[in-house]
């Protein structure tokens, strides 16, 4: 258990419709990844934040977004979902921003665009 | 866009054979990390390696840093059936960790 916990495990939903992914990074975690895996395009990374900021950004969708609050957990938001974002994604936390600290990934929600 | 490549894709080896596996790239990096991925879990960091030349070692686990920082290895050696999983070579763009490419994966099963 790396301690990252993301919600929900499965999530099945149609076209066009939106969905929101929850993560709770690890305690003590000021920052937060989202990766997109598929089979044709394995992992990818979308976004980072930190402390609530955005501070890198992947090779995330204009119809994707997400933010980090407060409380420091992050939530995903995927709209006008199409049947190609079916897809497992993650969420990784590391204890700060940059240099050399390890991420350590959540299981993980997988997606499901019918 | 900075890509890395793996090799095997998948492998298939009987309980106790050693096992080898490579990443290249056609860029240069300053780092290479190896993660393993079990099936319902997320990927989990085996080794990270930040020296060209550098050999790291993490019980069964050897790994190697390129010397032309374009590749890296892994090796298991005596493998058993927990080391069934996905290996996957990832690499930070720039100098943190903010942004990680990942290769393909190789994907490993141990035939007890």
């Amino acid at each position: 258990d790396s301690g990252v916990t993301q919600t929900p495990k499965h999530l099945i939903t149609a076209t066009g419709q939106r969905v929101t992914l929850r993560c709770s990074p690890r305690s003590g975690d000021l920052s937060v990844y989202w990766y997109q895996q598929s089979l044709d395009q394995g992992l990818q990374f979308l976004i980072q934040y930190y402390n609530g900021e955005e501070r890198a950004k992947g090779n995330i969708l204009e119809r994707f977004s997400a933010q980090q609050f407060p409380d420091l957990h992050s939530e995903l938001n995927l709209s006008s979902l199409e049947l190609g974002d079916s897809a497992l994604y993650f969420c990784a936390s590391s204890v700060v921003a940059g240099g050399n600290n390890e991420q350590f990934f959540g299981p993980g929600t997988r997606l499901t665009v019918l | 866009g900075q890509q890395l490549n793996q090799s095997p894709q998948s492998m298939f080896i009987q309980e106790g054979e050693d096992v080898s596996m490579n990443c290249t790239s056609s860029s240069i990096f300053n780092t290479w990390l190896w993660y393993k991925q079990e099936p319902g879990e997320g990927p989990v960091l085996l080794i990270a390696l930040y020296k060209a030349g550098e050999l790291t070692s993490n019980g069964r686990l050897t790994a190697q840093f390129g010397i032309t920082r374009k590749d890296s290895f892994l090796n298991i050696s005596a493998s058993i059936p927990s080391d069934v999983g996905i290996y996957f070579c990832a690499a930070p763009e720039g100098t943190s960790y903010d942004k990680v490419i990942f290769g393909p994966g190789t994907s490993l099963s141990v035939i007890p």
